[in-house]
């Protein structure tokens, strides 16, 4: 089956305590895996896509890598106003075959 | 205007209403989607739109009725709707829906509350 799971369901960190964030996926023919973050009451804020293994994409303090089973999201020094939920998708075959995973509620304390 | 805007931004309706969600996209996409955001449940693909024509309808109960008129407009018109499909429903756009390399810009979603 098709899925797509994160961990952990929720994270709380002190300011400038790095940690990463799993995403781990089961699809077949996997054509992108996408990170999204998402405020309260928001909708969900584009932050990355990754198309191969091996692929890294960098964003201030956020770095997105992706294997062939799984990606993550390593978050470098972070800052109170990170706190958000992280999401990842997982898109293959077509656009209309995108599974979300149910995302990461990351906490920052200052 | 900007990016993806939805409207109303809250909605609480009755079991016998009949109410529509509207969506704007100002980025020149020619793809369009409407999304439900369950409380901690993963985002739900429900109608997908390319070039005003639907090309996915995911088994979504047909108490919800999708609008497309043209490529920067998108309606989801609700009628008989139960409490269980209270939540966030998010439309979404996208340069062409064909390929999964196609990045998804979301709107704000509309809370929508039924009675």
């Amino acid at each position: 089956e098709d899925q797509v799971t994160q961990s952990p369901e929720a994270l709380r960190l002190q300011e400038g305590e790095s940690s990463s964030l799993n995403c781990s996926y089961t699809v077949s023919g996997l054509r992108g895996l996408f990170w999204y973050r998402q405020d309260p009451g928001k909708g969900p804020e584009f932050l990355f896509t990754l198309y191969s293994a091996g692929e890294e994409k960098e964003k201030e303090r956020l770095k997105a890598t992706l294997t062939k089973k799984e990606s993550f999201l390593h978050i470098t020094a972070p800052k109170p106003e990170d706190s958000a939920t992280y999401l990842c998708a997982a898109g293959y075959s077509s656009a209309s075959k995108i599974i979300f995973g149910s995302g990461t509620r990351l906490s920052i304390r200052p | 205007e900007t990016g993806v805007t939805q409207t109303p931004r809250h909605l609480v309706m009755g079991m016998t209403n009949k109410k529509s969600l509207k969506c704007e996209q100002h980025l020149g996409h020619n793809a369009m989607y409407w999304y439900k955001q369950s409380a901690k449940k993963p985002l739900e693909l429900m109608f997908v739109y390319s070039l005003e024509e639907r090309v996915e309808n995911n088994s979504v109960p047909s108490r919800f009725s999708p609008e497309c008129p043209n490529s920067s407009h998108l309606f989801l018109h609700l009628h008989t709707l139960q409490p269980e499909d209270s939540a966030l429903y998010l439309c979404a756009s996208s340069q062409d829906g064909t390929g999964t390399l196609d990045t998804q810009y979301f709107g704000p979603g509309t809370r929508l509350t039924v009675l």
